[in-house]
């Protein structure tokens, strides 16, 4: 059954402090994988996309790594700010699909105090 | 360019009433994608139309339904509400080109429908 799993829920932290999301995911065959930012009351946005033969990938402060083989991805953030304070959301694409075949994660909550 | 927008932006209605959801993709955009996203459920597919058909559906009841307009436009009506309806529903566009597997999705801001 395809699947993906976000964890942890969610997680409270420090601003300035460093911090990493997991995704575990179970679709097959896989195409991409996407981590998205939903700010509180906005859509998503789309931060960073991870296909098959990617291992790392920066935006900013955002750094996603993927491991096809063990099918599992991070987002890593660095030196976090009060505006990284949002719900992180994974979404992997069956490969040789249309946008109907996307898997959601049901996302981690980021907290970062001052 | 302008972004994705979605009329209204909240919304209140009791059981057993209809509802219509507008979007508006970015231009240029042939794809349109409708979601539920609920605390418990995370963000749910509903339909994807491209070029005013439907591409794709999720696993909704036939109470969920939508359509697009010749100028991408779409619209989503949700027949006879039932509480458990109550949810952002978020719609996002794309070029919608099958074989560009990068194909990004945007997202608009949602409307926030609550049924009593």
């Amino acid at each position: 059954k395809n699947q993906v799993e976000q964890s942890p829920q969610s997680l409270i932290i420090l601003e300035g402090k460093n911090c990493t999301l997991q995704c575990n995911y179970t679709v097959s065959p896989f195409s991409n994988l996407r981590w998205y930012k939903q700010d509180t009351g906005r859509g998503p946005v789309s931060l960073t996309i991870m296909t098959f033969s990617e291992n790392t990938k920066s935006n900013g402060r955002y750094t996603a790594t993927l491991d096809a083989d063990t099918k599992q991805s991070s987002l890593h953030i660095t030196a976090s700010q009060l505006s990284d304070s949002a719900s992180y959301i994974c979404v992997v694409r069956v490969e040789g699909s249309t946008l109907g075949r996307l898997y959601f994660g049901r996302g981690t909550q980021l907290t970062v105090w001052p | 360019k302008a972004g994705v927008t979605q009329t209204p932006r909240y919304l209140i209605k009791t059981r057993g009433q209809q509802v219509t959801l507008s979007c508006s993709p970015i231009s240029g955009h042939r794809s349109v994608s409708w979601y539920q996203q609920t605390p418990g459920q995370g963000l749910q597919f509903l339909f994807e139309y491209f070029s005013e058909t439907q591409r794709n559906k999720g696993n909704f009841p036939g109470r969920f339904s939508g359509r697009q307009f010749s100028n991408s436009r779409s619209e989503m009506n949700v027949s006879t509400l039932e509480l458990g309806d109550s949810a952002l529903y978020l719609c996002a566009s794309s070029s919608g080109l099958a074989e560009v597997s990068t194909d990004t999705q945007y997202f608009g801001p949602g409307t926030r429908l609550t049924v009593l």
